[in-house]
C-alpha cells in the first residue's frame, strides 16, 4: 500500500512569488491535514480537509490556503511568499481524522526555501 | 487549552543504554496518544499509539510507552538504544469524541543523540 506522497520534495522560491504543494493520501483515506515545521516553532497545524471540505484551520494568515479534490488529493498554496515561510511542509492522511482515533500517517514533506 | 509537553529538548545516551523520553498531556479528558519519530530530512513515522485498555503499549523498533493517568504522562522507553535511534521524537495527542474538528496537538519534540 503506497504511503502519503508529497510533491515536490524540494523547491526554492523568491519572495513575493506563490507556491503550490501537492499531497496524495493513502488510498481510502479521506482526511488530509497540512503542517508547517520550522526549527523555531516546531510542528504547527495549518488546516485539515475531509471530503473536499475544510474542517479545521490553524492560526495562519490568509496567504495560506488549501483545497481537496474528489479523489482526496490535496493541494496547499502560499501566496506572496515571505522569508519566514521557509519550512518543511508536511501532509498527513487518515481515514477520518484524529478525533476518532484514526492513526495519522505523514508524508516525507516538501522543503520550501524562500530567498 | 489542550497541550502536549515534552520537558526534554535534547537527550544524549550511549549506545546500549536504556532510554526514557517524557511526555505530559493536558486535556479535559484522556486523549488518544501517539509517539512519532522523525529522522533528519524525513517525515514522521508512527512508533506506537494508545487508545484505551492496556496501559503498556508496544511499538515498532523495540519501543514501548506507558500511559499513566495519575501523572498525565505517556513516556516512551527502550531498553537498549541503537545508534540508528538518533532522531527527533514527537509525542502527540488527539481529543476523543465525535468532533471532527479536533486535530493532533504535537509536543515540541525531543532530539535524541546516541554516543558510540
Amino acid at each position: 500500500k503506497a504511503g502519503v506522497t508529497q510533491t515536490p520534495r524540494y523547491l526554492i522560491k523568491t519572495r513575493g512569488q506563490q507556491v503550490t504543494l501537492s499531497c496524495s493520501p493513502i488510498s481510502g483515506h479521506r482526511s488530509v491535514s497540512w503542517y508547517q515545521q520550522t526549527p523555531g516553532q516546531g510542528l504547527q497545524f495549518l488546516f485539515e480537509y475531509f471530503s473536499e471540505t475544510q474542517r479545521n484551520k490553524g492560526n495562519f494568515p490568509g496567504r495560506f490556503s488549501g483545497r481537496q479534490f474528489s479523489n482526496s488529493r490535496s493541494e496547499m498554496n502560499v501566496s506572496t511568499l515571505e522569508l519566514g515561510d521557509s519550512a518543511l511542509y508536511l501532509c498527513a492522511s487518515s481515514l477520518a481524522g484524529g478525533a476518532r482515533g484514526n492513526t495519522i500517517y505523514f508524508g516525507e514533506g516538501s522543503w520550501l526555501t524562500v530567498v | 487549552a489542550q497541550s502536549v509537553t515534552q520537558p526534554d529538548i535534547h537527550i544524549t545516551v550511549s549506545e546500549g543504554a536504556s532510554l526514557e523520553l517524557r511526555c505530559n498531556y493536558s486535556y479535559g479528558a484522556t486523549p488518544y496518544l501517539f509517539w512519532y519519530v522523525q529522522s533528519p530530512g524525513q517525515g514522521l513515522q508512527l512508533l506506537l499509539k494508545y487508545f484505551s485498555g492496556d496501559t503498556l503499549v508496544q511499538g515498532i523498533k523495540g519501543f514501548e510507552a506507558e500511559f499513566k493517568r495519575s501523572q498525565s504522562s505517556f513516556n516512551l522507553r527502550k531498553p537498549s538504544v541503537h545508534w540508528s535511534d538518533a532522531a527527533e521524537y514527537f509525542c502527540a495527542g488527539a481529543l476523543k469524541g465525535d468532533n471532527y474538528g479536533q486535530n493532533f496537538v504535537f509536543g515540541p519534540g525531543t532530539r535524541l543523540s546516541v554516543l558510540p
